[in-house]
């Protein structure tokens, strides 16, 4: 099993460009996210997606949209990119819909490293 | 909103010490509080669970207790090796999870 990926693993942008980051997951799980990690920050929810056809805000949704394809698959596009949203993004997911959620183990992809110039 | 601090934000240890990594969160409703492990330029891998009813979990090497009604956690590891060189973050899950900023671990040989 491959588990999470996701595309591309790194990207350079010019400020007000588009792109969309992809993830996906062969683990069948329910619920899916996607977290920006800045230094001295931590990791920040921006989406997440407790079932397919799902979607819901995190801590910072601002100048992000997302879309739940399918089961496997959840993007995050940026529609106008800025120099704040130069970041490392990770997606993850775990088996269970977060309403339900007590205690699995999230499962992280590799990270897209932005740039936004 | 839910603040997760890790102290201290660096770490630099000879090989064979024992150590322990500290998290603080401000808000004790939590069902529970991961931790994991980061290596340079990679994910997140989880190391330990702690369910907001138990006291602690163990795994190999690895020892983390948690105190909710202080808001703290503690991720102790015995005998230190270079291999333990990373990025150690804890993460609180009540209504959404919210991550610390992490401890970077060095163990010198």
């Amino acid at each position: 099993n491959a588990g999470v990926t996701q595309t591309p693993k790194f990207q350079v942008l010019k400020t007000g460009q588009s792109m969309t980051l992809q993830c996906a997951q062969d683990m069948n799980h329910n619920s899916m996210y996607w977290y920006r990690q800045d230094p001295g920050m931590g990791l920040r929810l921006i989406y997440y997606s407790a079932s397919e056809g799902t979607t819901d805000k995190g801590e910072v949704p601002n100048g992000y949209n997302v879309s739940r394809l399918n089961k496997r698959e959840f993007s995050l596009r940026l529609e106008s990119a800025a120099p704040s949203q130069t970041s490392v993004y990770f997606c993850a997911s775990i088996s269970s819909r977060v309403s339900g959620w007590r205690g699995e183990t999230q499962y992280f992809g590799p990270g897209t490293r932005l740039l936004v110039l | 909103k839910q603040e997760v601090t890790q102290i201290p934000a660096a770490l630099s240890v000879p090989e064979g010490e024992n150590l322990v990594l500290n998290c603080s969160f401000t808000d004790s409703a939590i069902y529970n509080l991961q931790w994991f492990r980061q290596d340079p330029g990679k994910g997140l891998t989880s190391l330990l669970l702690i369910q907001s009813s138990q006291r602690e979990q163990t795994s190999g090497r690895l020892n983390a207790s948690l105190d909710k009604s202080s808001g703290r956690s503690t991720l102790y590891i015995a005998a230190s090796q270079p291999g333990d060189s990373a990025t150690y973050l804890c993460a609180v899950f009540g209504n959404q999870f919210y991550f610390g900023t992490g401890t970077s671990l060095t163990v010198i040989p």
